[in-house]
Parts: structure tokens; C-alpha cells; sequence
């Protein structure tokens, strides 16, 4: 089975500063990883993926993270954040096999101030 | 990308009644649909994998006579929470997989009073 680990619960930054979220997995197999955020009583809107090929995987927003295969990491990275990145951002872990389902980690809570 | 719909959005219910949520896959068809529960600052859990055409499959620790699943077409999954409680009061998520990615539905706020 897999699992998600978000090592930070909440990280407050100031705005303008380069913000970094960790996530590790663990799986036997090869694995498909995701960022989610989710701001304030809304539903969940996809950062970024990695399914293969390049490791540095830009997304929306102007996020991106690295896939790191040897530490099994896949750290969400942003050079300079704004108030409005104040969200919840999770990690999400999937197989290749149909009917697979996304294993979430426990979130982070960043909050951005001026 | 594909799009899921859920409805309804926002249901508050007395303790006791049942309450029917649908999700909907709108452009695609998902042999697979999955349900996850969200409580307040927490993160998204695994209830159950709906297939179609079968019996869903549950994860540990979830009552499948409580929360019943049904998946009787490609584009259509409901979830009915049977005899609510005010501890079932959740935000409940639907997701519809196509081949490679998981597309997730706007939620469902549920309050049992």
C-alpha cells in the first residue's frame, strides 16, 4: 500500500518570501504524485503532477516541485508567495492500476502575512 | 480537464433521516468513483471505491450499512447516508478516475442537526 507523509502540519511566511512544503511517500511501485490546495470551504483544485519524465514538474500558480525518487520526495516549492497562497495544500500519492484510488496526506496549513 | 459534479452542495438534516448525495461524471465515462470525508482542518479519507455495476468496495472502520453506496451507470455514483447523526456531519468529496487521473467533484457539506 502507499502513504503520504507532510512533514509540516502549518508553515507561516511573509509575503514575498520562497516557501517550501515537504512531502515523502512510501511505495513498493512506481507511484503518480500530486498537489492539491484547497482554500477556505471550497473543494480541491490540482497544484501540480508528476506521472514521468522530468522530475521538475511546474504547475499552476507558479508552484512547482521535484520528484526525488532516492529520499522518495516530492517537495512543493514556490520563489515568492503572495496572501492570497494562504491555503491548505495536500499531497497525494497514486499507482498506476485502474480503480486506484488517491491517498492523501494530512495537509499543510500555509499562511502567508504581510 | 474532465468534470465531476456533486449535488447537492450544502444539505442540513434533522438526526435520523437519510440524505442521498449524487456525483456525476459530466464528459467521461468512470468505471471507478471513489468517496472521501473531510472533517473540519483535516484531511480527505478514503470511505469506499464505488465500481459500477458491482458492490463498493469499503475501507476499515467505515459502516457500509451507514454510508450505501451506489454506482449504476459510467457517469453516475451516489452516496446515502443512512439514519444520520450529528457525527456525520462531514464535507464529503466524490472523484471519478479515468486512465491515469483522478478528477474531483466540488464537495458536499453535510449538517446534521
Amino acid at each position: 500500500a502507499q502513504s503520504v507523509t507532510q512533514l509540516d502540519s502549518q508553515v507561516p511566511v511573509f509575503e514575498e518570501a520562497p516557501v517550501e512544503l515537504r512531502c515523502n511517500y512510501s511505495s513498493s511501485v512506481s507511484v503518480y504524485l500530486f498537489w492539491y490546495v484547497q482554500y477556505p470551504n471550497q473543494g480541491l483544485q490540482l497544484l501540480l503532477k508528476y506521472l514521468s519524465g522530468s522530475t521538475l514538474v511546474k504547475g499552476i500558480n507558479g508552484f512547482e516541485a521535484e520528484f526525488n525518487k532516492s529520499q522518495t520526495s516530492f517537495h512543493l516549492r514556490k520563489p515568492s508567495v503572495h496572501i492570497s497562497d494562504t491555503a491548505e495544500y495536500f499531497c497525494a500519492v497514486t499507482i498506476n492500476q485502474a480503480g486506484t484510488a488517491l491517498i492523501f496526506g494530512k495537509g499543510t496549513t500555509l499562511s502567508v502575512s504581510s | 480537464g474532465a468534470v465531476v459534479s456533486q449535488h447537492p452542495s450544502w444539505v442540513i438534516c434533522k438526526s435520523g433521516t437519510s440524505v442521498k448525495i449524487e456525483c456525476r461524471s459530466l464528459d467521461f465515462q468512470a468505471t471507478t468513483m471513489f468517496w472521501y470525508r473531510q472533517f473540519p482542518k483535516q484531511s480527505l479519507m478514503l470511505m469506499a471505491t464505488s465500481n459500477e455495476g458491482s458492490k463498493a468496495t469499503y475501507e476499515q472502520g467505515v459502516e457500509k450499512d451507514k454510508f450505501l453506496i451506489n454506482h449504476a451507470s459510467l457517469t453516475l455514483s451516489t452516496l446515502t447516508v443512512t439514519s444520520a447523526h450529528p457525527e456525520d456531519s462531514s464535507f464529503y468529496i466524490c472523484s471519478a478516475r479515468d486512465q491515469t487521473l483522478q478528477f474531483f467533484g466540488p464537495g458536499t457539506r453535510l449538517t446534521v442537526l
